[in-house]
């Protein structure tokens, strides 16, 4: 199975700031890659899907980038309602993986 | 609008059974793959289930295989998630999901419904 690990697990930033999150894969990936926004007690939000391409309505400071091994979400200036945990998914045929999590934190 | 309403969950033993419910609005159900994914206190997202448009196509993640059924009616835009033999480590929020093929992602999610195991 293909696992999808995150980094960091944690992020502290400020507002404005510009940040990355990764996500590595243990194999080079032939399927989808999507991220999603999670805020406590509520349901994720999809962000990105199939790597790059930006879900409507999702604000476009907001990107995504990458292939093979390794996928990024980019935030280009930080805003008070950004910070959340972020996860990635892949999709391949049958199987459905989740990063295990970035939490975003308020330096 | 757009929405997924999820039911069902609740208090119950190790080894008994809950039947979960979502109940779709605002899209053409019948015309969408669904997903089930739950995430355990503190914990990650963890899915679980996928069932075809047509209900011709059912994956399961390989640690649910056998104790977890999802099954759908199109005529009741109803998405099902029985669960059997539970376990304490099964105590999660259970989330419904749209699935977009094309996407590879979940582009619409219920609110989530708990389930906790415990004697």
């Amino acid at each position: 199975d293909i696992q999808m690990t995150q980094s960091p697990s944690t992020l502290s930033a400020s507002v404005g700031d510009r940040v990355t999150i990764t996500c590595r894969a243990s194999q080079s990936l032939t399927g989808r890659l999507a991220w999603y926004q999670q805020k406590p007690g509520k349901a994720p939000k999809l962000l990105i899907y199939k790597a790059s391409d930006l879900e409507s309505g999702v604000p476009s400071r907001f990107s995504g980038s990458g292939s093979g091994t390794e996928f990024t979400l980019t935030i280009s200036s930080l805003q008070p309602d950004d910070f959340a945990t972020y996860y990635c998914q892949h999709y391949d045929s049958f199987s459905y993986t989740f990063g295990q999590g970035t939490k975003l934190e308020i330096k | 609008q757009v929405q997924l309403v999820e039911s069902g969950g609740g208090l119950v033993k190790p080894g008994g059974s809950l039947r979960l419910s979502c109940v779709a609005s605002g899209f053409t159900f019948s015309d969408y793959d669904m997903s089930w994914i739950r995430q355990a206190p503190g914990k990650g997202l963890e899915w679980l289930s996928y069932i075809s448009s047509s209900r011709n196509t059912l994956h399961y993640a390989d640690s649910m295989k056998g104790r977890f059924t999802i099954s759908r009616d199109n005529a009741k835009n109803s998405l099902y998630l029985q669960l059997n033999s539970l376990r304490a480590e099964d105590t999660a929020v259970y989330f419904c999901a749209r699935f977009i093929h094309d996407y590879g992602a979940m582009d619409v999610w219920g609110q989530g419904t708990t389930v906790t195991v415990s004697s």
